[in-house]
């Protein structure tokens, strides 16, 4: 069974810019969540979709923003883009998203210059 | 939001040795996982336990869920120089609503051959 999938793998904006990194779950996998992992603030927790619906979201500005699609596959989107938004861009699917394991993706490394 | 405290923070071991690491919390969970990241890559599942007291193995590796359900412990045995990497705790808490988890900070491990 395939893993989890994420594109790009790696990224490079500059300020002010916006992006769109997408994530493929796994096959059966209807729980999606994204996370921003960097040196400083470790793996923070961004939003998790479930059946195309936000059903959590931490705690970050409104210039993030995600969707998922009828297929489960999920997409994040990063609007005027700050130096602070370089990390690594990590989703990690789950069957249903409650009580359940994470798999996670390889995560897309965005840099913002 | 949560807080897991994890640690070590880092370790520095010779090849061969035993490893052990814990995750602490100031409120109950009801999962917990433990994650290997390599640099560069997402992390990876080792373990997960779902119920107070579980003693779960994974070839070296065993991991615990504490008993009064705020702590989690991962030991390696007879460390080898692939277990070089940032193991990663992760809990649910019995409030989350769908598929939250709060990581913690991470254990950097360093295996001298």
């Amino acid at each position: 069974k395939a893993g989890v999938t994420q594109t790009p793998r790696y990224l490079i904006k500059t300020r002010g810019q916006q992006v769109t990194l997408s994530c493929s779950p796994i096959s059966g996998h209807r729980s999606v969540s994204w996370y921003q992992q960097t040196p400083g603030q470790g793996l923070q927790f961004l939003f998790e979709y479930f059946s195309e619906t936000q059903r959590n979201k931490g705690n970050f500005p409104g210039r993030f923003s995600g969707r998922q699609f009828s297929n489960s596959r999920s997409e994040m989107n990063v609007s005027t883009l700050e130096l602070g938004d370089s990390a690594l861009y990590l989703c990690a699917s789950s069957r249903t998203g409650s009580q359940d394991t994470q798999y996670f993706g390889p995560g897309t490394r965005l840099t913002v210059l | 939001g949560q807080q897991l405290n994890q640690s070590p923070q880092s370790m520095f071991i010779q090849e061969g040795e035993d490893v052990s690491m814990n995750c602490t919390s100031s409120s109950i969970f009801n999962t917990w996982l433990w994650y290997k990241q390599d640099p560069g890559e997402g992390p990876v599942l080792l373990i997960a336990l779902y119920k107070a007291g579980e003693l779960t193995s994974n070839g070296r590796l065993t991991a615990q869920f504490g008993i009064t359900r705020k702590d989690s412990f991962l030991n390696i045995s007879a460390s080898i120089p692939s277990d070089v990497g940032i193991y990663f705790c992760a809990g649910q808490p019995p409030s989350a609503t769908g598929n939250q988890f709060y990581f913690g900070t991470g254990t950097s491990l360093t295996v001298i051959p």
